[in-house]
């Protein structure tokens, strides 16, 4: 059975460092599309990045240089390092998984999410 | 960016009604989409890819149709465990982006 559970998440100041996991089981997060999805409070659905299987990454143009995705393969957690943080990273973050382009890419599996808020 | 634009925001509907939501994008996205159903606290679900393939164990009361610009999902007819907000998402190029959402209540 998929499963996704994320963990991190909390109350940070602006300007902080968090970092959010995504522990995956019943498949390889190495071998599948892995993305983060962010929704504000009261909010609708905001993709913030994407780690394709062969390792390449993408973001959305309101957290690069500011947020990275990587994965630890021995543990099949997928990582999200938010620096610099901003009072408008504050959300609930969910990541998702796809099987790619084989399957247009439709986030399959969510995990329950985890709550960031940025507040001094 | 690719835009998404969904109506309406909201709809209010009674159980057995049909229901069509339309989500537009700002360029030719062919049939790179799919629909999302999300209830309050709980993470989307994934309903339509491909703009009208439903994904695995969806019930067949949902549809999604279009190409290119222009695309609808219907519900043909509404149960009380449907009444939530879908959203659309264009998964043809980078940043993936969504639509507002659309809030199906009860009237």
């Amino acid at each position: 059975e998929v499963q996704l559970v994320e963990s991190g998440g909390g109350l940070i100041q602006p300007g902080g460092s968090l970092r959010l996991s995504c522990a995956a089981s019943g498949f390889l997060v190495s071998g599948d599309y892995m993305s983060w999805v962010r929704q504000a409070p009261g909010k609708g659905l905001e993709w913030v990045s994407v780690i394709y299987s062969g390792g390449t990454t993408f973001y959305a143009e309101s957290v690069e240089g500011r947020f990275t995705l990587s994965r630890d393969t021995s543990k099949n957690i997928l990582y999200l390092e938010m620096n610099r943080l901003r009072v408008e990273d504050t959300a609930v973050y969910y990541c998702a998984t796809s099987c790619g382009g084989g399957c247009y890419d439709i986030y399959d599996f969510w995990g329950q999410g985890t709550m960031v808020t940025v507040s001094s | 960016d690719i835009q998404m634009t969904q109506s309406p925001s909201s709809v209010s509907a009674s159980v057995g009604d049909r229901v069509t939501i339309t989500c537009r994008a700002s360029q030719d996205i062919s049939n790179w989409l799919a629909w999302y159903q999300q209830k309050p606290g709980k993470a989307p679900k994934p309903l339509i890819y491909a703009a009208s393939r439903l994904q695995s164990g969806v019930p067949s009361k949902f549809s999604g149709s279009g190409s290119g610009t222009e695309f609808t999902l219907t519900i043909s007819s509404l149960q009380p465990e449907d009444f939530a907000t879908y959203y659309c998402q264009q998964t043809h190029s980078f940043p993936r982006t969504f639509g507002q959402g659309t809030r199906v209540e009860i009237k």
